[in-house]
C-alpha cells in the first residue's frame, strides 16, 4: 500500500540552529500538505501545494519558516532558527487532487521535533 | 470560519460496551466531515468521512458515525469497543473557502478498559 514518507521521524536541536524535514507523498497525488501538531493539540495546517505551487501559507511563521516543493514531488520544511515553542510533530500529508473536496488526506509518520 | 469542538478530552469506557467520541462542527455550505485516528508517536489514520447521502456512515475497524445536520454533529461510535481502541480520536471538517486542507479538533483520548 502507497505511503506518504517522512524523515527524520526523531529530531533533536538546540535553539537557534536549523532543522529540515522531508516528505515524499502518494505517487500521483498532486496536493501536499504540513501540518504542525503541538503535544495535547489537533494538527494545524501550516503549508498547502497544489503541484510546485502554494495554495495557503497563511499560518506559515515566514519569518523563520519555509517550505518548497520544487519539482512539484517531494517537499522540505525548513525552520532557521529553531525556538523551543517550535518543539512538536510535523505532518506531512498529500491528496490525490485539489480539485475534489471529497478526498481524505494520506498522512505520514510524523516527524518529532525537541528542541532544547 | 469553520471549526470543530470536542468536547470531551477523554472517553473511558469498558471493552465490550458501546462507545461514542462527540464532535460538532461549524461551516459555511455543506459540511465535509472526517474521522481520524492516532497512535502514539504515529501519524493520522483515516476512519471514515461523510460527504453526503445516507447519514449513517461506516468506517474501518468496525467504526461508524452520525451526521444530524440539525444539530451539526458528527459523533464518532462503535457497537463494542476493544483494547485496542484505545487511541487520540479527531474529527475534522474540511474549509471549503480555503482549498481542501481540513480543520482538525483538539482530539479525544479514547480510553478502554479490559
Amino acid at each position: 500500500e502507497a505511503e506518504v514518507a517522512q524523515s527524520p521521524r526523531y529530531k533533536i536541536t538546540e535553539k537557534s540552529q536549523a532543522v529540515a524535514f522531508w516528505c515524499d507523498p502518494i505517487s500521483g497525488h498532486a496536493t501536499l500538505y504540513w501540518y504542525r501538531q503541538i503535544l495535547g493539540q489537533g494538527p494545524e495546517l501550516l503549508v498547502q501545494f497544489q503541484d510546485e505551487s502554494v495554495v495557503d501559507d497563511s499560518q506559515l511563521p515566514k519569518d523563520r519558516f519555509s517550505a518548497e516543493r520544487l519539482k512539484g514531488v517531494d517537499s522540505t520544511l525548513k525552520i532557521q532558527p529553531a525556538e523551543l515553542g517550535d518543539s512538536a510533530m510535523y505532518l506531512c500529508a498529500s491528496s490525490l487532487t485539489s480539485g475534489s473536496y471529497t478526498g481524505e488526506l494520506f498522512f505520514g509518520e510524523g516527524s518529532r521535533l525537541t528542541v532544547l | 470560519a469553520q471549526s470543530v469542538a470536542q468536547p470531551e478530552d477523554q472517553v473511558n469506557v469498558a471493552e465490550g460496551n458501546p462507545l461514542t467520541v462527540k464532535c460538532t462542527y461549524s461551516v459555511s455550505g455543506n459540511p465535509y466531515l472526517f474521522w481520524y485516528v492516532q497512535y502514539p508517536n504515529r501519524g493520522l489514520q483515516f476512519l471514515l468521512k461523510y460527504i453526503t447521502g445516507d447519514n449513517l456512515v461506516k468506517g474501518s475497524y468496525g467504526f461508524e458515525a452520525e451526521f444530524n445536520k440539525s444539530q451539526t454533529s458528527f459523533h464518532l461510535k462503535k457497537p463494542s469497543a476493544l483494547v485496542s481502541d484505545s487511541a487520540l480520536y479527531f474529527c475534522a471538517v474540511r474549509a471549503t473557502s480555503a482549498g481542501t486542507a481540513l480543520i482538525f479538533g483538539k482530539g479525544t483520548t479514547l480510553s478502554v478498559s479490559s
